[in-house]
């Protein structure tokens, strides 16, 4: 089983900061890298799914960076809000498998 | 569409009694996963079924059993259950095993005393 982490594991901002985070997965047989965003007492809600090495995704003030050489992929949230209190969890998918990280717990103070 | 449903949410069982999570979705997905959340432990995936008619081990398949029973339904057995199996559940359903987007279903609570 291949191993993907995240960090930090968890990150306490104040309302109006902007904020990033890490997930580094093995660089080889890369499929795709995912991005999911999961808040307490929900179910995972996926964001960006990319494949391409340079991908860059954006929704609204979330991005997401990727880089496959090296194996690595950067979150960013732009003038972090309260609502975007949550854990954020990375996906690496290879072959016929899909590796969840453990996730970065955001917590946003008003 | 309801997505991906989860039934029951919360269940207790006593240490040896066995029980059937069910899960199904209506988005005509052909893979579906089992996972179970841990404190600390992020998600690790159980069992999954890559298209109608196939299941294969996970991570941690041990103590558990799944059926396919169709395209829409996936389900997972605890044949007898033990104080490590209490977790919280989830199923997921994508597209196309591996590289797509997985949906998820609202979790099961299980609690085994």
């Amino acid at each position: 089983i291949l191993n993907v982490e995240q960090s930090p594991q968890s990150l306490h901002v104040q309302e109006g900061d902007s904020t990033n985070f890490t997930c580094s997965f093995p660089s080889s047989n890369f499929y795709a890298l995912h991005w999911y965003r999961w808040e307490t007492a929900k179910s995972p809600e996926a964001l960006f799914v990319m494949t391409l090495n340079g991908d860059e995704k954006k929704k609204g003030r979330i991005s997401a960076t990727l880089n496959t050489k090296e194996g690595y992929s950067y979150l960013y949230i732009k003038g972090s809000q309260p609502e975007d209190s949550a854990t954020y969890l990375c996906a690496f998918s290879y072959g016929q498998n899909f590796v969840f990280g453990p996730g970065t717990r955001l917590s946003v103070l008003p | 569409n309801a997505g991906v449903t989860q039934t029951p949410k919360f269940q207790v069982l006593k240490t040896g009694q066995s029980m059937t999570l069910q899960c199904a979705q209506d988005m005509n997905h052909n893979s579906m996963y089992w996972y179970r959340q841990d404190p600390g432990m992020g998600l690790r995936l159980i069992y999954y079924s890559a298209s109608e008619g196939t299941t294969d081990k996970g991570e941690v398949p041990n103590g558990y059993n799944v059926s396919r029973l169709n395209k829409r339904e996936f389900s997972l057995r605890l044949e007898s259950a033990a104080p490590s199996q209490t977790s919280v559940y989830f199923c997921a359903s994508s597209t196309q095993q591996g590289r797509e987007t997985q949906y998820f279903g609202p979790g099961t609570r299980l609690l085994v005393l």
